[in-house]
């Protein structure tokens, strides 16, 4: 079985400070891995995933993630908050690919301060 | 093109009651899933469809939860005998084979 564990369910920066949300993942074999942001009254939409080309991903949005293997993680980054940014953030791990169900974490609310 | 959608937006019944939620996936997405959402948490999958057939339904929490995709496109979740923990936000998102999840802005329903 797969797990997520993100870490923080609050997250606050400023604006045009460093955003980094952290996604620690559990899988028995090799996973793929996937971020999503949710607005509020919005569906989830994806931002990036991996899928086991390269290990740094980048997203739409100015987002980027790095996979680290030895370390189970997965963690979110962008250089420069934009109060666009603020929304919940949701990491997911599938061991089937995408065409298969998702596992997700609990959730990584941002809040960009202006 | 148009999206994943669901219909109602919000759904308030009371405990002991039948209810259906209707997903329209995005046109020639051949894989339907269905995920519950509740306060504060991740959503958790539910099912998945292939065409019309559940080829995983292992998240359907009891035997009160059943969903049908007759026909391969729409998909009706219907939950029987409702209860207050059944409250949450019901999402539905499709795909095409290995292709990425769209998800749809999902049902809030809420067990009175």
């Amino acid at each position: 079985a797969q797990s997520v564990t993100q870490l923080g369910s609050h997250v606050s920066v400023s604006e045009g400070a460093l955003v980094l949300l952290r996604c620690n993942y559990s899988s028995s074999v090799p996973p793929y891995l996937f971020w999503y942001v949710q607005y509020p009254n919005q569906g989830l939409q994806l931002l990036l995933k991996y899928t086991s080309a390269a290990t740094l991903v980048k997203g739409i949005n100015g987002f980027e993630a790095e996979f680290k293997k030895s370390e189970t993680s997965f963690h979110l980054t962008k250089p420069s908050a934009h109060m666009s940014d603020a929304a919940e953030y949701f990491c997911a791990v599938s061991v089937f690919g995408s065409a298969r169900q998702l596992t997700f974490g609990s959730g990584t609310q941002l809040t960009v301060l202006p | 093109g148009a999206g994943v959608s669901q219909t109602p937006s919000n759904k308030v019944t009371e405990k002991g009651k039948y209810v259906e939620l209707r997903c329209d996936p995005i046109s020639g997405h051949t894989a339907l899933y269905w995920y519950r959402q509740s306060l504060g948490q991740g959503p958790e999958f539910l099912i998945y469809f292939q065409g019309t057939g559940a080829a995983d339904d292992s998240g359907l929490p009891n035997d009160r939860f059943f969903a049908v995709r007759p026909e391969g496109s729409v998909s009706t979740l219907k939950i029987q005998r409702t209860e207050r923990g059944d409250s949450a936000v019901y999402l539905c998102a499709s795909s095409t084979p290995g292709g990425e999840q769209f998800f749809g802005p999902g049902t809030r329903l809420t067990v009175l």
